[in-house]
């Protein structure tokens, strides 16, 4: 079956340090990978996505690149602020599913940023 | 326009209650889907309902957990019997059904069973 693997956390960076959170899957087929953010007090929200091999996803200075290769989705952003203290989940949907793409998640990893 | 609503926001129940959660989903969005976030566990696919098709139940952990959608729009999450174990956030999420399109969440239910 289909998995993800996020590393363990939590992660506490200083404001304007360089972030990578890692994140391998196993899957069948081309899956499209995902990464959602929980802020504090709120719902999941989408981060950025990539959907085939060497699709690169990017938002809000984050990106992560979509790699068949080594499996791995890893997140990166070069300077992270104290608005990015969240919870941070990768995520992948299996194409074969057809119009049911339901997501499988890795356990999730909390940031936080000190000012 | 609207996002996805979920109700209650917080739901304290009594072991072997029985509870019912709701999802409105985005208008016009076709897909819909229930997960469950628990500490143990991480986040979990429950059932997934796609226009008139009949729901992918496979994630639903026992046959305490039903869930249905009328209308094609609004949907219930209904937990028999409740047991301590089912406390965690139920998280509705919903896509306009096309393949891999992206699911937007609700801000989730948060069932304390005591």
């Amino acid at each position: 079956g289909n998995s993800v693997t996020q590393m363990e956390g939590p992660v506490t960076l200083s404001e304007e340090a360089f972030l990578t959170i890692n994140c391998t899957y196993t899957a069948t087929g081309y899956p499209s990978l995902f990464w959602y953010v929980q802020y504090p007090g709120e719902g999941l929200q989408l981060l950025l996505k990539a959907t085939k091999a060497d699709d690169k996803g990017s938002n809000k200075g984050f990106e992560a690149t979509y790699r068949k290769e080594t499996t791995s989705f890893h997140l990166e952003k070069g300077s992270v602020q104290v608005s990015d203290s969240a919870v941070y989940f990768c995520a992948l949907s299996d194409q074969y599913g057809g119009a049911n793409s339901k997501l499988t998640f890795g356990k999730g990893i909390t940031l936080s940023v000190r000012p | 326009g609207a996002g996805v609503s979920q109700s209650p926001s917080n739901k304290v129940t009594e072991k072997g209650k029985d509870v019912e959660l709701r999802c409105d989903p985005i208008s016009g969005h076709t897909a819909l889907y229930w997960y469950r976030q628990s500490l143990g566990q991480g986040l979990e696919f429950l059932i997934y309902f796609q226009g008139n098709s009949a729901p992918d139940k496979s994630g639903l952990p026992s046959d305490r957990f039903s869930a249905e959608r009328t209308g094609g729009s609004v949907s219930t999450l209904t937990i028999q019997r409740t047991q301590q174990e089912d406390s965690a956030v139920y998280l509705c999420a919903s896509s306009s059904g096309q393949t891999q399109e992206t699911q937007y969440f609700g801000p989730g239910t948060r069932l304390l069973v005591l």
